[in-house]
């Protein structure tokens, strides 16, 4: 089946640093989202990018639509300590419906 | 506007007895999605309902099952429970199956089996 390869899996930053993570794949995706989960809570969705080479900002938070279609990034700037959870990657093809494949997470930690 | 419901939040079963899990959509919200997320795991598609159909199911083997009711609110039923079982199993609910504008979750429920 269809894999994401999210990366890193942990990063433990400065309050202030910026931040970046990637989901790679070996098979195109039509969408590309990202969630963020807190602790004992679902998953939240970020960003949603719909085409390829997309560039969307929702803040501090930018990601972009790679050109191949089979990756995708995440930036932070300035972190926060509330930007502290885990970064989820989600792709989409569309001859599968409404379902996502999600990555296995950036786990995200910001000293203040 | 109410989220996503789940409950029971938490669910402590013995292995090989049966957990029923729930799921209330958003209102008019008809796909109801169902991940397993193991401890430390990303998400893993388990089930996708819409207008009370099973539209695509994951890989996992048939004692997971569920079914949509007619108000689209949803269950999750896994039989023979075994101790991997133990996850957090997040529902979700999008306005329609031909959307693809991502999910709403809930907050999930917690299966512990012992």
């Amino acid at each position: 089946g269809q894999q994401l390869n999210q990366s890193p899996q942990s990063m433990f930053i400065q309050e202030g640093e910026d931040v970046s993570m990637n989901c790679t794949s070996s098979s195109i995706f039509n969408t590309w989202l990202w969630y963020k989960q807190d602790p004992g809570e679902g998953p939240v969705l970020l960003i949603a990018l719909y085409k390829a080479g997309e560039l969307t900002s929702n803040g501090r938070l930018t990601a972009q639509f790679g050109i191949t279609r089979k990756d995708s990034f995440l930036n932070i700037s300035a972190s926060i300590p509330s930007d502290v959870g885990i970064y989820f990657c989600a792709g989409q093809t569309w001859n599968a419906g409404n379902m996502l494949t999600f990555g296995g997470g950036t786990r995200l930690m910001v000293k203040p | 506007e109410a989220g996503v419901t789940q409950s029971p939040t938490h669910l402590i079963k013995t292995r090989g007895q049966q957990a029923t899990l729930r799921c209330s959509p958003i209102s008019g919200h008809t796909s109801v999605y169902w991940y397993q997320q193991a401890l430390g795991l990303g998400l893993q598609f388990l089930l996708w309902y819409d207008e009370g159909e099973e539209r695509n199911r994951g890989n996992f083997p048939p004692r997971f099952s569920g079914r949509q009711f007619p108000n689209y609110s949803s269950e999750l039923n896994v039989n023979a429970l075994e101790l991997e079982d133990s996850a957090l199993y997040l529902c979700a609910s999008s306005p329609s199956w031909t959307g693809t504008y991502g999910y709403t979750f809930g907050s999930g429920t917690r299966l512990t089996v012992v």
